[in-house]
């Protein structure tokens, strides 16, 4: 079956550094989605990219979705406290109902 | 619009007994996923109903059970418990316009505990 695997499992950066998370996909898929889970909360979506090499940005995060449509990243620019929490993506195949969840990134930012 | 709800909030059930959780859509939304996660296998995809019909369906064991009703609401149902069924359980709910996977909505979940 499908596979999404997410790197890095943890990370921990200083406020006002840079942070990105990678997925990759063991199968094409239709769209990636990316969301995030704050300690104690819910996955709340984030944004779904669905062309090749797409790039999308939301403020101080960049997502991009892989010329293959097989890995996808997330980059956020000088992260704030505010920016804690667990990202995932999720991926989707042609014609599927099910999406399969990467394990998640749990960012930690030390003020 | 009112977010996606459901009940209980959280729930102690001892081994061998079964458990009903129920979950509210957002309204419009025809399709539901549930989702159960653990510290140790994240998110992991359990069914999607959409109009009544299971949709697709995850590895999980037939102890694993849901439905949908035409309010969209939907329940998913777990017998003959085990410590391992312990878990976060995420109901989201998707405008799903029928062509693949739209964006989730998930509701505060269900925390089941299993002694």
């Amino acid at each position: 079956g499908q596979q999404v695997m997410q790197i890095p499992q943890y990370q921990h950066v200083q406020e006002g550094e840079d942070f990105t998370t990678y997925c990759n996909s063991s199968t094409t898929l239709s769209n990636i989605q990316w969301y995030k889970q704050r300690p104690g909360g819910h996955p709340v979506f984030l944004i779904q990219l669905v062309k090749s090499g797409e790039v999308k940005k939301q403020k101080r995060l960049t997502f991009q979705f892989g010329e293959a449509k097989k890995n996808s990243s997330l980059h956020i620019t000088a992260t704030q406290t505010t920016d804690v929490g667990t990202y995932f993506c999720a991926g989707a195949g042609a014609g599927s109902y099910q999406l399969t969840f990467g394990k998640g990134t749990k960012l930690s930012v030390i003020p | 619009k009112a977010g996606v709800t459901q009940t209980p909030r959280y729930l102690i059930k001892t081994r061998g007994q079964q458990v009903t959780l129920s979950c509210s859509p957002i309204s419009g939304h025809r399709s539901v996923s549930w989702y159960q996660q653990t510290p140790g296998q994240g998110l992991q995809f359990l069914f999607e109903y959409f109009s009544e019909t299971q949709r697709n369906k995850g590895n999980f064991p037939g102890r694993f059970s849901g439905r949908q009703f035409s309010n969209s609401r939907s329940e998913m149902n777990v017998s003959t418990l085990e410590l391992g069924d312990s878990a976060l359980y995420l109901c989201a709910s998707s405008p799903s316009t029928g062509t693949g996977t739209d964006e989730q909505y998930f509701g505060p979940g269900t925390r089941l505990t299993v002694t």
